[in-house]
């Protein structure tokens, strides 16, 4: 089947731009995810999303990230005001549910972002 | 709180020989333990998971991982290098804390293959 889709699978953007960050999760997954990877670095956690829990933003760097996702299922990355540090790999990842038989999380491919 | 130290950042085989990759981590709770792996340019695939169920568990590609509570360890071995291998291993340690799902990331371990 399916597996988890991300768009756009690059992006340049300018500083001071806004942008966002499409994730489409494997259907029926409850769970979802969002991750940053920076160069030479590991896995970044930003925001999570259970069922209709409200997300956990533990993670989000600063206020300029937010996320949202809309009906259980697509979720959408947004990043006001671009700076350079932001340049980074945006992972996103489903789970059928968060208890231990069900949090295998599933990654999709990506979204390389370059702020110049 | 849970963390995972992958103790080695590169780790450098011959084609045919054993690989180690080496994982402790520390959880309050009863974890699930997942080996990622990514190829250059690709996204993160499973390799195996462990809940708790079998100490050793079998993954794709020949990989295995041998869960020890008493030495908090989860080691990645394979009998036989193949270069197609050659890649970045994360060691993961996922555990409800607080009600919420925490999933946390070793640092990765690049395991090159020379023919």
């Amino acid at each position: 089947g399916a597996g988890v889709s991300q768009s756009p699978s690059n992006k340049v953007t300018e500083k001071g731009k806004d942008v966002e960050l499409r994730c489409d999760p494997i259907s029926g997954h409850t769970a979802l995810y969002w991750y940053r990877q920076s160069l030479g670095q590991g896995l970044e956690f930003l925001i999570y999303f259970q069922g209709n829990s409200a997300p956990d933003k533990s993670g989000l760097p600063s206020d300029r990230f937010s996320a949202e996702r809309t009906g259980g299922s697509v979720s959408t990355l947004t990043i006001q005001r671009t700076q350079q540090e932001d340049s980074a790999v945006y992972l996103c990842a489903s789970s059928l549910g968060a208890g231990p038989s069900t949090d295998t999380q599933y990654f999709g491919p990506g979204t390389r972002l370059t702020v110049l | 709180a849970q963390s995972v130290t992958q103790l080695d950042s590169h780790v450098s085989v011959s084609e045919g020989t054993p690989v180690l990759l080496r994982c402790n981590y520390s959880s309050s709770y009863s974890p699930s333990l997942f080996w990622y792996v990514q190829h250059p340019n690709k996204g993160l695939q499973l390799l195996l998971k462990y809940t708790s169920a079998a100490t050793l568990v079998k993954g794709i590609n020949g990989f295995e991982a041998e869960f020890k509570k008493s030495e908090t360890s989860f080691h990645l071995t394979k009998p036989s290098a193949h270069m197609s291998d050659a890649a970045e291993y994360f060691c993961v340690v996922s555990a409800m804390d607080t009600g919420r799902r925490a999933l946390t990331f070793g640092s990765g371990t690049r395991l090159q293959v020379q023919p």
